[in-house]
């Protein structure tokens, strides 16, 4: 059973450019969630997705940011106009039941987004 | 709201000893879990532990165990028989349970902790 996968492992973007970064969940998980971590910092949540519904984008800065995860395929998240305080590790999670139950989150290797 | 607290920004230790890494947390909630998250330098988030709030008995992963103090909202991970691999940065982490859930996880800054040879 494949973990978490996500891609690309880096990105490098100049400012004002698109990133999209893509998660795709271990097989039977159909909860996404998005982190982010700034250097030196630990992870902050930033939203939490099912299959074709937002669930909780509480973390999610109001502008320039979207997730989504369709029926097929992976779960993206968006960031228009980049820029250098964008920077950092975007880390994707997935379980296989709403985070209320007794499931765990597994994290996928990240992606590293530098805004040059 | 929830906060996670980790107050030893580094720590080091000898191979072969035991070392305590301490968090703290705080919430109204009485009905949550908590993790430790490790972060070798590969920067891959890897689940070391956890623990639901309602058990009582601290939760044991070989080498890793968990002392759980509820009255206190503290939440330390001993390591024994540290290894070099154990090289990495920790995060404790906490989840809510029950209906206001969302999935959510609240973590700590982190502690980086070296394993000397």
């Amino acid at each position: 059973n494949a973990g978490v996968m996500q891609n690309p492992r880096h990105l490098v973007r100049r400012r004002g450019q698109e990133a999209r970064l893509r998660c795709s969940p271990m097989k039977g998980h159909s909860h996404v969630y998005w982190y982010r971590q700034l250097p030196e910092e630990g992870l902050k949540f930033m939203v939490y997705l099912q299959k074709e519904n937002i669930i909780d984008e509480s973390g999610m800065p109001k502008e320039r940011f979207s997730a989504e995860f369709p029926k097929e395929g992976p779960s993206i998240l968006r960031i228009q106009q980049v820029v250098r305080g964008d920077s950092a590790a975007y880390f994707c999670a997935s379980s296989p039941t709403r985070g209320a139950g007794s499931d765990t989150q597994y994290f996928g290797p990240g992606t590293r987004l530098t805004v040059l | 709201a929830q906060t996670v607290t980790q107050s030893q920004p580094e720590m080091s230790v000898q191979e072969a000893e035991t070392v305590t890494l301490s968090c703290t947390y705080d919430t109204s909630e009485s009905n949550y879990y908590l993790f430790w998250y490790k972060q070798p330098p590969s920067r891959q988030m890897i689940l070391v532990i956890r623990q639901e709030a309602y058990k009582q008995q601290n939760a044991t992963e070989n080498r890793f165990s968990v002392n759980f103090q509820k009255a206190a909202k503290s939440f330390s991970l001993k390591i024994s028989d540290s290894q070099l691999g154990d090289t990495a940065m920790y995060f404790c982490a906490f989840m809510t349970r029950g209906s206001s859930n969302t999935g959510k996880l609240i973590f700590g800054q982190g502690t980086t902790l070296q394993v000397k040879p």
